[in-house]
């Protein structure tokens, strides 16, 4: 199993460009999700989908688009990307479960990529 | 939101024990907490998850005080490897609906 994987790795756009990051999971897992990651930051959840056509809004989504068609793939989209932008973008992908009568979870992260806007 | 606190940084020494705490006071009824690992240019990886009391697995331990405002993340004899951030993540999922809060993170440096 390949996991969770990211493309690109890296990318320079320029202020105004836009671009698609492509992040594709081979776990079967229901939940995806896509963060940011700035020095100092922590991880910021932008969007998130709990299921093949559904997405949601997470902390972070202004600027972004998402889009889930396929179960195993999940879609980042900067329209017109903006300097403050710049950051390590991750995707991860998780199966739900319960214990005890509690929600159980544990994320499966891809390599990140690392996006610098001019 | 429960927020969560963690300390910035933190020093040990090859063979030490480590405790790393995390507090989250506004930690609702249903919320778990999940602890990840990362390293340099990595994804955080899942090192062990709680709900009350102690966990306790082949890498780590969590524990978690009755009220569950904190959280305490062990490592036992740590080694130059386990230099890395971690992070504390308190979430709740359920319905569909998800709210998940990554702390800061806690930049471990092992020494020999």
């Amino acid at each position: 199993n390949a996991g969770v994987t990211q493309t690109p790795k890296f990318r320079v756009l320029k202020t105004g460009q836009s671009m698609t990051l492509l992040c594709a999971q081979d776990m079967n897992h229901e939940y995806m999700y896509w963060y940011r990651q700035d020095p100092g930051m922590g991880l910021r959840l932008i969007h998130y989908s709990v299921g093949e056509g559904t997405t949601a809004k997470g902390e972070v989504p202004d600027g972004y688009n998402v889009s889930r068609l396929k179960k195993q793939n999940f879609l980042l989209g900067l329209e017109s990307a903006a300097p403050s932008q710049t950051s390590v973008y991750f995707c991860a992908s998780s199966f739900p479960g319960t214990s005890g009568g509690r929600y159980t979870d544990t994320q499966y992260f891809g390599p990140g990529t690392r996006l610098t806007v001019l | 939101l429960a927020k969560t606190t963690q300390p910035i940084s933190m020093d040990s020494y090859e063979g030490q024990e480590v405790n790393i705490t995390c507090s989250h006071n506004n930690i609702a009824t249903n919320d778990y907490i999940t602890w990840y690992q990362q390293f340099p240019s990595q994804g955080p990886r899942f090192i062990i998850q709680g709900y009350k009391t102690k966990v306790t697995n082949e890498v780590a331990s969590l524990f978690i005080p009755a009220d569950r405002k904190s959280s305490t993340l062990s490592l036992p004899r740590v080694s130059l490897s386990d230099t890395a951030v971690y992070y504390c993540l308190v979430s709740f999922r359920g319905g569909g609906y998800n709210k998940l809060i990554f702390g800061a993170g806690t930049r471990l440096a092992v020494h020999p």
